[in-house]
């Protein structure tokens, strides 16, 4: 079973870019995860889909943040204009489903250096 | 708002000795318990979870973990540590009621010493 994909695997970009992420979950999962993992921190929930709905979405900066899962399968996140505290690696994870008893399977993540 | 504390940034272990990385938690209601391993420039893996009934788990890798509910703790253990064990460790929370999200610790990371 192939895992989570998730690209690029590294970006720099100067600080007021733009920038994109890609995941493309476990096959059939439903639940779609989007993490931020700052350096010497444990990962933060930025927006969770079931399927293409965003079911929580509250720590996410929506001033310049934003991602999308249209057709419930591969999704991306956007920042912009970026920030140099956005350096980070931001994690994709998937589930088959909501409740506890579904584990989340984590993409390799994408490490962002803003400058 | 729930949250999880990890209290040791490392944890220095001879090969071959017991392990253990503490975790404590705050939620309200009953509490999910995860442990989350990171091996360098990968992605988290799942190694055990606690959802109810018994207090002691036991997952991949021959790692288990303690619920202890008095204590507000879930510490990860391992009888004989390994080289290869030597990796970041994350502890999580959900809680049983309200949103699906969940909180991780700001991690461990254990060094297994040959």
């Amino acid at each position: 079973e192939a895992g989570v994909a998730q690209s690029p695997r590294y970006k720099i970009i100067e600080k007021r870019q733009s920038v994109a992420f890609w995941c493309n979950p476990i096959s059939g999962h439903a639940t779609l995860y989007w993490y931020q993992q700052i350096l010497g921190q444990g990962p933060k929930l930025l927006i969770q889909f079931q399927n293409n709905g965003v079911v929580d979405d509250s720590q996410l900066p929506k001033d310049r943040f934003s991602a999308e899962r249209l057709k419930g399968v591969d999704s991306t996140l956007k920042i912009q204009p970026a920030k140099l505290e956005d350096s980070a690696v931001y994690l994709c994870a998937s589930s088959s489903g909501q409740g506890v008893l579904y584990e989340q399977y984590f993409g390799p993540g994408t490490r962002l250096t803003v400058t | 708002a729930q949250s999880v504390a990890q209290p040791e940034d490392q944890v220095n272990v001879a090969e071959g000795n017991p392990l253990t990385v503490k975790c404590t938690y705050s939620v309200s209601g009953n509490p999910y318990l995860f442990w989350y391993v990171q091996y360098s420039n990968r992605g988290l893996q799942f190694l055990l979870k606690y959802i109810t009934g018994d207090n002691l788990v036991k997952g991949s890798y021959g790692f288990e973990a303690e619920f202890n509910k008095s204590q507000t703790s879930f510490h990860l253990k391992k009888p004989s540590a390994l080289v290869s064990d030597s990796a970041l460790y994350f502890c999580a929370v959900r809680s049983g009621a309200g949103s699906y999200q969940l909180t991780f610790g700001k991690g461990t990371k254990l060094s297994v010493i040959p």
